[in-house]
């Protein structure tokens, strides 16, 4: 149903290196999202955006960057992992307040 | 601001008897919308039902309904008939017309049993 994908699906990797975590939609949606998630626990918002060339911070302050140069591309880069960065990464859209927001299956990062 | 609250940790329930799953919200913002997720052990997010601030009556889909108080701020999901395959985490979730943000609670974790 959901035309939105992650890639990696799962990530190892050593401390200190940079990593990007690819999201994509094809539904033309203008709102996308980024959520942190450890196993079993609460989702937390770490990026937003409404459009191209808008992002905005989340409520759980959060080392990582994020870009929105085209509709349908919202990467999360980290310039520098770090073992407390090891977690489940979900990015969601929508099409209006109204509307569900659609999952991609998430990216599994450990840092090691 | 905007804040989602689940009490309820984890809930157990016999197969084909209901479940009832609470949920209360705070916000300022007169319109809002308020939705339920179930997420398998895999992970992935299932949308289940969703309700809007201005709806009279209470949503529902399938075995999933909505109990939705506005003056309690309370957003309960009912789940009928349960099966072992509802066994799952199932956050609920709201977003302000506003803000925009789609914010969650912190999950309550079902188990179903034979």
């Amino acid at each position: 149903e959901a035309d939105i994908y992650q890639t990696p699906r799962y990530l190892v990797i050593g401390t200190g290196k940079k990593i990007t975590l690819e999201c994509s939609q094809t539904m033309g949606h203008d709102k996308m999202y980024w959520y942190q998630q450890d196993p079993g626990m609460e989702l937390h918002l770490i990026h937003y955006s409404y459009g191209v060339n808008s992002t905005e911070k989340g409520d759980l302050s959060s080392e990582s960057t994020v870009s929105r140069i085209r509709t349908e591309h919202f990467p999360l880069t980290l310039e520098s992992a770090r073992p407390s960065h090891t977690s489940q990464y979900l990015c969601a859209s929508s099409e209006g307040h109204r509307l569900k927001a659609y999952f991609g299956p998430g990216t599994r990062l450990t840092v090691l | 601001a905007q804040k989602i609250t689940q009490t309820q940790p984890g809930m157990f329930v016999q197969e084909k008897e209901a479940v009832t799953l609470d949920c209360t919200y705070d916000t300022s913002d007169p319109s809002y919308g308020l939705f339920w997720y179930k997420q398998p052990s895999s992970g992935e997010m299932i949308f289940l039902i969703y309700q809007g601030s201005y709806d009279q009556q209470n949503a529902t889909e399938g075995r999933y309904s909505l109990n939705f108080q506005k003056a309690r701020k309370s957003a309960n999901l009912v789940i009928s008939a349960s099966q072992l395959g509802d066994s799952a985490m199932y956050f609920c979730a709201m977003r302000e017309v506003q803000a925009d943000k789609l914010i969650f609670g912190t999950g309550t974790r079902l188990q179903v049993f034979p």
